[in-house]
Formats: C-alpha cells, structure tokens, sequence
C-alpha cells in the first residue's frame, strides 16, 4: 500500500516568513495529493489539493508543487500569519476512496 | 447548512461497554469514511463505505464495526475487543465522481475516552 512521509514533524516560524512542508509517497500510481489543516480539537479542513496532470497550484498564500518523478510534493505557506499556526497533514491516493496520510506537522507562527 | 456533524463531540465509557458514535451528512455525498486518530500520528483508516449497504474495512478495522442504512448516515460502534479505544475519532463523506479522485471532507470529530 502507500506509504507517505512528512518532514518536518513541528515547524516554527516568525511572522511574515514562509514555511515549508515536504512529503514524500511511495506508490507511483498515485494520482490525487490534497494537503488538510487541523486547528486544536477540531476536524482537519482541506486547503489545497494537487493532481498529478499539474505541477504547481497557488491560491492565495499557499502553494503545491508536485514532482513526480522524485515522488514528492510540497505545501508553501507564504507571508504566515498566527491565525496560520495549526497541524498540517498532506496525503495521497492512488485509487480514488482511500487516503494515505501523512503524519503531520505542527507549524506555530511567532509573532 | 450543509455539512457533516458528528455527535457527542466529548464521550465517555467505562472498558468493556460497547459504544455508537454518530456520523451524518447532509451534502448528498455517495461515500463516507472513519478514521482514528492518536497524538503525534496521522489519520489512520478504519471503515469506509461507497453506496448504501455496502462497506469495506479499512487499515484498523479490528474491534470496530459499520452500518450504512441511509446515504446520510455512518456509524460507527467501538466494541469491547478493540483494545485501545481511546482516541479522537473522525468522520469524512466524498462525493462521487467515477474515474477521478475526489476531495474528503471532515466532520468535526469525537474525542472517546475508556476508562
């Protein structure tokens, strides 16, 4: 099955710089890679999602970009603002109803 | 609104009870899913359903059991044989988009405590 890596485990950073998320996935008939932020106590909500005709997606502050040849893909915070601290997950599916996760990142955004 | 809600969002039950967390959705979605998931660790699979009356185990399915009787409704029951019930539960519903990948959505959770 698939198996998807996340790094860093906890990021912080100051306010107005950006952050980073890496994962990595090990099925390369993945084809689906949506990343979800999880606020203290609550569900996670899905902020953005790639798929794997496309290489880079933006919306706003934050962007995808995907490398299929290497099997990873990244989520890219800009401007962080506090209201951005939270855990971040990004996942991967390869047959439409079953998602891999990854294990998580807590990003806390100094102020 | 549109939206899942799962209830109660706090619950609690001595070991060896039987236990029914409610999953309901409004958003006429065909799939619906349960995930666990601990501290430090990413959500972790545990049933998922496609159509009415129908359901497949997922990555942990042991000690828990499904139902799916109506497309809006999933829930789940945490038997005495699962070992380590403990946990913050979560409800997801996709909508279903034949030969494509879909986005899941989440419900805002059940945080179980067995003492």
């Amino acid at each position: 099955g698939e198996n998807v890596e996340q790094h860093p485990s906890t990021l912080s950073v100051q306010e107005g710089d950006s952050a980073v998320i890496k994962c990595t996935y090990s099925d390369s008939a993945s084809n689906y890679f949506p990343w979800y932020k999880q606020e203290l106590g609550k569900g996670p909500q899905l902020i953005i999602d790639i798929r794997s005709n496309v290489g880079e997606k933006k919306d706003q502050r934050i962007a995808v970009t995907l490398n299929k040849t290497a099997k990873h893909f990244s989520l890219h915070i800009t401007e962080t603002q506090p209201e951005d601290s939270a855990v971040y997950f990004c996942a991967a599916t390869s047959n439409d109803y079953k998602l891999s996760f990854g294990a998580g990142t807590t990003v806390t955004v100094r102020a | 609104d549109g939206g899942i809600t799962q209830s109660p969002k706090y619950l609690f039950r001595k070991e060896g009870q039987n236990v029914t967390l409610s999953c309901e959705q409004n958003l006429n979605h065909d799939a619906m899913y349960w995930y666990r998931q601990d501290p430090g660790q990413g959500l972790r699979l545990i049933y998922y359903s496609q159509i009415v009356n129908d359901f497949q185990k997922g990555d942990i399915a042991e000690g828990y059991s499904v139902s799916r009787e109506k497309k809006e409704s999933f829930p789940l029951t945490v038997t005495s044989a699962q070992k380590n019930p403990t946990a913050f539960y979560l409800c997801a519903s996709s909508p279903q988009l034949a030969g494509s990948p879909y986005e899941q959505y989440f419900g805002p959770g059940t945080r179980l405590t067995v003492t």
